[in-house]
């Protein structure tokens, strides 16, 4: 699978959009970029997923570039309780690739404040 | 919310001791994972399972054992603990088959060993 790069941390004011962006620069046509966050000592929650088109759900968007060797994930109106560390992760589909398993970085400390 | 649930979620032991993790999830899913997280650091995958039957050792070697007779249950063993065990071991759980099978995470076992 495809290496991910996130800057360590970034800061965000609250109500504010938050943008994370990732790079993915060796990503192959086949695989997927996942986003999952970890709030602190709970387990990691996924996010959002997607392959080359925007996509959008009741948490964040993701925002991938044509060439797909980036994307940003938005989380709309950032509230307090969205400090967390957030991953980007890609992966190949199994149905094509066959099984793969996620392998988490050290993704981006987001700090939301009031 | 998915339903995957460790017990116990805090543990300090001595050394020596034989320990199992508990992991289960009521949501019929055929992968379970264990992955090793040290406070601040990645996670990483050291054991998974594709269904009943099925174990496969991750991506960093661990001591543990692990075991999958039932596919709700897929507990995790030391059979002897050291102080170099102390960590968060995190239970994830996936369904079968597509990409849009995002991992549902319990919230950890924060293992302690002195």
């Amino acid at each position: 699978d495809a290496k991910t790069t996130q800057p360590p941390s970034m800061d965000c004011a609250e109500g504010r959009a938050a943008n994370l962006p990732c790079n993915h620069s060796t990503i192959s046509g086949n695989e997927y970029v996942y986003w999952y966050r970890q709030i602190h000592s709970q387990g990691p929650q996924y996010i959002i997923h997607g392959l080359k088109n925007n996509e959008t759900n009741e948490m964040a968007s993701l925002i991938i570039t044509e060439d797909r060797k980036s994307s940003t994930l938005i989380l709309p109106h950032a509230t307090l309780r969205d400090t967390a560390v957030y991953y980007c992760i890609v992966r190949a589909d199994p149905l094509l690739s066959g099984y793969s398993t996620l392998t988490f970085g050290k993704g981006t400390m987001l700090l939301v404040s009031p | 919310e998915a339903d995957i649930y460790q017990t116990p979620r805090y543990l300090v032991i001595g050394t020596g001791k034989k320990i199992t993790l508990e992991c289960s999830q009521t949501m019929g899913h055929d992968k379970m994972y264990w992955y090793q997280q040290d406070p601040g650091m990645e996670l990483h995958l050291i054991h998974y399972s594709y269904g009943v039957n099925s174990t496969e050792k991750g991506d960093l070697s661990s001591e543990s054992t692990v075991s999958r007779i039932r596919t709700e249950h897929f507990p995790l063993t030391l059979e002897s603990a050291r102080p170099s065990h102390t960590s968060q071991y995190l239970c994830a759980s996936s369904g079968w088959g597509t990409i849009d099978s995002p991992l549902h995470f319990g919230n950890g076992t924060r293992l302690t060993v002195t």
